[in-house]
């Protein structure tokens, strides 16, 4: 059983760039949901997408997007990049209502 | 709105002592989980041990167990016989269901950070 994984470790962006970051799921796991968790915080939910659909949303605005692929991986876009995106992104899949697991997150530097 | 609060930013520990980590949360749902999760400076984050509200009972993993009082909503987490690879950020997680879209997630709390002391 592979677990949950996510590219890439880290990166670096400009201002109002675009980013798009990847999510595989665990095996056997329908469910995706993206966190960003700033320095010295708690993670923060952005969404959730169940079964290729997006499930719910948190307090984000519509410049973060996502996508579900058949294969349940899924990416998260970013759109007109600002300083304050700067912060760890963490996937974790599940089963819709069980625990979820956590890939190791994507670093993304906004300068 | 659903709140988890977690109230010691730093712990410290010897090796090979017992520590309790706090943590307090409000809801008005009767039906939930509630989490711990490590996190290393490797930034992954491991579940520890969860538990169930409707679960008199305190859950135990190995080292690692709960006190879960549901009236006072405290679900504090008790490490015994700590190591040195327990040193870690330790969040506090509430799983929110909300009927309206079906989504599952998890609230998190700021987090304690624990270091065990050689």
């Amino acid at each position: 059983e592979t677990g949950v994984t996510q590219s890439p470790t880290h990166l670096i962006k400009t201002r109002g760039q675009q980013v798009t970051l990847r999510c595989s799921s665990q095996s056997g796991h329908n469910t995706v949901s993206w966190y960003q968790q700033a320095l010295g915080q708690g993670p923060q939910f952005i969404f959730q997408y169940y079964r290729e659909e997006e499930n719910g949303r948190g307090n984000f605005p519509p410049r973060f997007s996502g996508l579900q692929f058949p294969n349940y991986s899924s990416e998260l876009n970013v759109n007109a990049l600002e300083l304050d995106d700067s912060a760890l992104y963490l996937c974790a899949s599940s089963l819709l209502r069980d625990e979820q697991y956590f890939g190791p997150g994507t670093r993304l530097t906004v300068t | 709105a659903q709140t988890v609060t977690q109230s010691q930013p730093e712990m410290s520990v010897q090796e090979a002592e017992t520590v309790t980590l706090s943590c307090t949360y409000d809801t008005s749902e009767n039906n939930y989980y509630l989490f711990w999760y490590k996190q290393p400076p490797s930034r992954q984050m491991i579940l520890v041990i969860r538990q169930e509200a409707y679960k008199q009972q305190n859950a135990t993993e190995n080292r690692f167990s709960v006190n879960f009082q549901k009236a006072a909503k405290s679900f504090s987490l008790k490490i015994s016989d700590s190591q040195l690879g327990d040193t870690a950020m330790y969040f506090c997680a509430f799983m929110k269901h909300e009927f309206t879209s079906g989504t599952y997630k998890y609230i998190f709390g700021t987090g304690t950070r624990l270091k065990v002391l050689a």
